[in-house]
């Protein structure tokens, strides 16, 4: 079982917009900025979409935004397309139960 | 660009010692400033962190391993080492190396290898 809980799949039409949440504790998603998310395609290793809960890396589409309130996090994809279909993780630091850094179990994205 | 690429057996016998290598190039580890990672996935499972490593050697581990991980580091070779023991089919799994920035998010990661415990 994740450290982090996410929602098993997320589906939505090209062009919509799709919120995928990452719940945690106070110990980490609520307790610090240090919640990034991860996109991952079959086969694929894990790219980095999302770092400390908002900013986007170099080449990463301004369609992909982060947020956070509390102890949940989010990822939203804005105007979806056929590529986002993949598999996303988020991950924080929770250093208060000195675990280093946890995962959510992942969100499938489907592009109907 | 930095570029990591793991090596090592995909077969393991139970009980035996997991040993991979990551491989660094288009950057220093011993420049400093990043912690070097490995981070596992079991099969159709989520991610799991393993633990870092800095340049100086200074480690961190995942409390749930830290009694059968070894992470080293060859900046020589510019390359830093993952070794768990007594595994068992539990531990199969495509193991990933990836650069921490410090700030607990990975960037860039290895292409992966997945490591089979079976006899």
């Amino acid at each position: 079982q994740s450290a982090l809980t996410q929602p098993p799949s997320a589906s939505g039409s090209p062009g919509q917009s799709v919120t995928i949440s990452c719940t945690g504790t106070s110990s980490d998603v609520g307790g610090y900025n240090y919640v990034s998310w991860y996109q991952q395609h079959p086969g694929k290793a894990p790219k980095l979409m999302i770092y400390e809960v908002s900013k986007r890396p170099s080449g990463v589409p301004d369609r992909f935004s982060g947020s956070k309130s509390g102890n949940t996090a989010s990822l939203t994809v804005s105007g979806l397309q056929a590529e986002d279909e993949a598999d996303y993780y988020c991950s924080s630091y929770a250093g208060s139960n000195n675990l280093g850094v946890v995962f959510g179990g992942g969100t499938k994205l489907t592009v109907l | 660009q930095v570029q990591l690429q793991e090596s090592g057996p995909g077969l393991v016998k139970p009980s035996q010692t997991l040993s991979l290598t990551c491989t660094v190039s288009g950057g220093s580890i011993s420049s400093g400033g990043y912690y070097w990672s490995w981070i596992r996935q079991h099969p159709g499972k989520g991610l799991e962190w393993i633990g870092y490593i800095y340049y100086s050697g200074s480690t961190y581990y995942n409390p749930s391993l830290k009694s059968r991980v070894t992470i080293s580091v060859d900046t020589s070779k510019n390359q830093f080492s993952l070794k768990l023991s007594s595994v068992t089919a539990a531990d199969t799994a495509v193991y990933y190396c990836a650069r921490d920035t410090s700030r607990w998010w990975f960037d860039p990661w290895g292409q992966g290898t997945l490591v089979t415990v079976s006899s």
